[in-house]
């Protein structure tokens, strides 16, 4: 089982470009995260997708949209970034409820806004 | 509002030596209270968590003590390793949003 595999790994982008983060999980778990991880801010929840067909805002959502696609996949989309979106992104998923079990995460994204 | 406080945030322990983190949380409804290790340049990764209905939890050498009345929690480590250096995180549930919400991290640092 790969578990939840996110792509690409490392992107820089110009101010204003767009582009989708993938998000695929193997363990058929309900629950879908993009989180963002910035230095001193730990990991803040962007958007959240609570079972196939629902997705809500979490604490950062500005900027951002996404797609839970079928159950496996759930995608997050910038579509004009900004600096201020340099981040590393995690994906994650859960079997459990969002807020009540483990999650588990993807290797992450790195992305650069110049 | 939803908020999680982590402290410190940087600890520098000699290896053998016990380790111990604090949070504190804002809403007195959250009831789950996990802990996540982050190793440089991985992905965070559970290690413990604990229930509302639970005062503390062990697990060989890290344990959880949860305080709902001071609405904190702490991880304690003892007879720390080399490979217990990464960064922790903990998290609360804040119910009515249906989410998890992290602390700021902790970097610890084990010394030979």
């Amino acid at each position: 089982n790969a578990g939840v595999t996110q792509t690409p790994k490392f992107q820089v982008l110009k101010t204003g470009q767009s582009m989708t983060l993938q998000c695929a999980q193997d363990m058929n778990h309900n629950s879908m995260y993009w989180y963002r991880q910035d230095p001193g801010m730990g990991l803040r929840l962007i958007y959240y997708s609570a079972s196939e067909g629902t997705t809500d805002k979490g604490e950062v959502p500005n900027g951002y949209n996404v797609s839970r696609l079928n159950k496996r996949e759930f995608s997050l989309r910038l579509e004009s970034a900004a600096p201020s979106q340099t981040s590393v992104y995690f994906c994650a998923s859960s079997v459990q409820a969002p807020g009540t079990g483990e999650l588990f995460f993807g290797e992450g994204s790195r992305l650069t806004v110049l | 509002g939803e908020n999680v406080e982590q402290h410190p945030s940087t600890l520098s322990v000699q290896e053998g030596d016990s380790a111990v983190i604090k949070c504190t949380y804002s809403d007195s409804a959250s009831n789950y209270f996990p802990w996540y290790k982050q190793e440089l340049g991985k992905r965070p990764q559970l290690i413990i968590d604990i229930r509302s209905n639970v005062g503390e939890k062990k697990d060989q050498r890290i344990a959880v003590t949860l305080n709902k009345t001071a609405k904190h929690f702490s991880l304690h480590i003892t007879e720390t390793q080399p490979e217990d250096s990464a960064v922790y995180f903990c998290a609360a549930s804040f119910q009515g949003a249906q989410k998890l919400v992290f602390g700021q991290g902790t970097r610890l640092t084990i010394n030979p």
